[in-house]
């Protein structure tokens, strides 16, 4: 168990829609990640926040967005979905240098 | 700029054969270095990593890896595998952002699915 939590696990929605993914840090872990892996793009960096504030940006469209909550917790908000969009979203947590704990996926299908 | 190539994207092993899978990265500034194993339908765990010190790198589950930085290489390895290894590899690269020490994003391979065969 890494310790970090997403919810929910599956999530099914039609084009066009808006979601949200959720993820819990490990207790203490000040940093988290997001990634998206498909089958064609394998692991893609999203986004991170520390502590609060966005720390780094990758390969996320304008379309898509995060925030991390005073509690630490991040949502990632998925809006005007596409079919391309399908894929496993993961979020990870780290406290400084230390290696990414990953939790395990919210998997989003999008028809 | 940093990147890693994973040389392959498939690695079929017989039971109790050992295996090698291979990891090169490029990278601007120091490395440091991870594998990850992603099994079926479940999130990454860490197998090792590589910060500092020796370049020579035990983990979980019997896997090792080494390395390499005149050939900027960072292979993984096991003397003899189980069916239960079988999964999907993948190698990180760190990168070390300007954020004042707290951008630790990692960069990831394809992947190397190795499947272990009876």
């Amino acid at each position: 168990d890494s310790g970090v939590t997403q919810t929910p696990k599956h999530l099914i929605t039609a084009t066009g829609q808006r979601v949200t993914l959720r993820c819990s840090p490990r207790s203490g872990d000040l940093s988290v990640y997001w990634y998206q892996q498909s089958l064609d793009q394998g692991l893609q960096f999203l986004i991170q926040y520390y502590n609060g504030e966005e720390r780094a940006k990758g390969n996320i469209l304008e379309r898509f967005s995060a925030q991390q909550f005073p509690d630490l917790h991040s949502e990632l908000n998925l809006s005007s979905l596409e079919l391309g969009d399908s894929a496993l979203y993961f979020c990870a947590s780290s406290v400084g240098p230390a290696p990414l704990h990953f939790g395990n996926g919210t998997r989003l299908t999008v028809t | 700029a940093q990147s890693v190539t994973q040389l392959d994207s498939q690695v079929p092993v017989f039971e109790e054969a050992p295996v090698e899978l291979r990891c090169n990265y490029s990278s601007s500034v120091s490395v440091y270095l991870f594998w990850y194993v992603q099994y079926p339908n479940q999130g990454l765990q860490l197998l090792l990593k590589y910060l500092s010190g020796s370049t020579l790198v035990k983990g979980i589950n019997g896997f090792e890896a080494e390395f390499n930085k005149s050939q900027t290489s960072f292979h993984l390895r096991k003397p003899s595998v189980h069916i239960s290894d079988t999964a999907e590899y993948f190698c990180a690269v760190r990168s070390d952002g300007n954020s004042g020490g707290s951008n630790y994003k990692l960069t990831f391979g394809k992947g190397t699915l190795l499947t272990v065969n009876p």
